[in-house]
This record gives C-alpha cells, sequence and structure tokens, in this order.
C-alpha cells in the first residue's frame, strides 16, 4: 500500500457525460500528479500540482481539468466524455517537487466510456 | 525518437533464476533521474527503484539492483532470485531537467512471466 488513495475504484457512463476522479496524496507530501494508462497510448502525464498551484501540465485535453484544494487532496474533472477516454486513471504523490523525488502512485480509476 | 526505449515486450523466466530487463533512454540533460515501476495484473504501479544521473554507484533494493551504464545510456533493471509474484509489466520511466520538470516519461513495458 503506497498510501496515495484514490476513489472511485472503477467508473462506467457514458459518451458526452462528466466524471471527478478524486485522489488524497501520502501524508506530507505536497505534491500530486496524474497520468492516463490507455492501451493505445501507454502511460501520459497529465497535470502537476504542487502546494495547491499548478506546477506542470502534460499531453491534458482541454476537456480536462484539475485542482488541488488546501488540504492537499486533489481532483480531476473529465467532461463531454468520448469512448477514447476509457482508460486507468493513476494519481501519484511526492513530498515536495524535485527531480529526484519518488513518485508513489495510486490504485488508479478505471474508467469506462459506453 | 523515443526518449525511453524497452525493447522486450514480453520475457519467460524460469523460476529463480535473474533477469535483465532492458531501458535505453535519450535525453541530452546532464541532471536526470531514472524509475522502475512494477504493474501487476491487479493493476497498481509499484515503485522499484531510482537511479540518479549522478550517482556514481548503481542503485539497489533487495532483489532490484539497477545496472547503470551512463556512456551507453541504459538502466537495465535486474531481479535476482526471481519469484512467481515478480509476474507483471514493468515500465522504466525517466525525468529530465531536474529542477524544473518534473514529468515522468515512460517507456512501453516489458511484461515478464515467470514460470514454475
Amino acid at each position: 500500500d503506497s498510501g496515495v488513495t484514490q476513489t472511485p475504484k472503477h467508473l462506467i457512463t457514458a459518451t458526452g457525460q462528466r466524471v471527478t476522479l478524486r485522489c488524497s496524496p501520502r501524508s506530507g507530501d505536497l505534491s500530486v500528479y496524474w497520468y492516463q494508462q490507455s492501451l493505445d497510448q501507454g502511460l501520459q502525464f497529465l497535470i502537476q500540482y504542487y502546494n495547491g498551484e499548478e506546477r506542470a501540465k502534460g499531453n491534458i485535453l482541454e476537456r480536462f481539468s484539475a485542482q488541488q484544494f488546501p488540504d492537499l487532496h486533489s481532483e480531476l474533472n473529465l467532461s463531454s466524455l468520448e469512448l477514447g477516454d476509457s482508460a486507468l486513471y493513476f494519481c501519484a504523490s511526492s513530498t515536495r517537487a524535485r527531480g529526484s523525488d519518488t513518485q508513489y502512485f495510486g490504485p488508479g480509476t478505471r474508467l469506462t466510456v459506453l | 525518437a523515443q526518449k525511453i526505449t524497452q525493447t522486450q515486450p514480453g520475457m519467460f523466466v524460469q523460476e529463480k533464476e535473474a533477469v535483465t530487463l532492458d531501458c535505453t533512454y535519450d535525453t541530452s540533460d546532464q541532471s536526470y533521474g531514472l524509475f522502475w515501476y512494477k504493474q501487476p495484473s491487479s493493476g497498481e504501479m509499484i515503485f522499484l527503484i531510482y537511479q540518479g544521473s549522478y550517482d556514481e554507484q548503481n542503485a539497489t533494493e533487495g532483489r532490484y539492483s539497477l545496472n547503470f551504464q551512463k556512456a551507453r545510456k541504459s538502466a537495465n533493471l535486474v531481479i535476482s532470485a526471481s519469484q512467481l509474484g515478480d509476474s507483471a509489466m514493468y515500465f522504466c520511466a525517466m525525468r529530465e531537467g531536474m529542477d524544473s520538470n518534473y514529468q515522468l516519461i515512460w517507456g512501453a513495458g516489458t511484461k515478464l512471466i515467470i514460470k514454475p
């Protein structure tokens, strides 16, 4: 158990809908990262927050947004869902935002868009 | 060009044998970090080992060691005395530009199956 929690574990929804994925980092970790793992694209970095502020952006679509709250938990919002958004979404956390910091991953949320 | 290349899509290894999983990387940065993660069939991503570009010693964590050859830009994972529970996908990842770029760049992974 990495100490990172993600809810829900599974999510099934329809095209055009909006969903919110939630992540709680390890105790004491200030940095949160979101990743998408799909069969055709592999693992893709989406976005990173550090202590409430956006720090880095990767291949995140405009239909997706995220935020980190004062209690350091983070939410990833996915809207106007398409079939291609079906994937495993990981949240990871690290102590700070230094390059040598290890990112510890949550169990993931498996999103299925029908 | 691929930043992280894992040339072995799949491997079968006899239990108790040592395993080497290949990873080569491409970067022009002097400062970078290399990570290995394990993903069992249950889906979670488990951190195994880290090697910094300036680390002089090869990293080791229990049965895991990293064969870091900087000139060849390779960072192979070695698992000693393999166990059935080692069957999983293994991913190599790199972080470049340690001070400002925090994202991990991932290889395609190697599926390792340990045979009893």
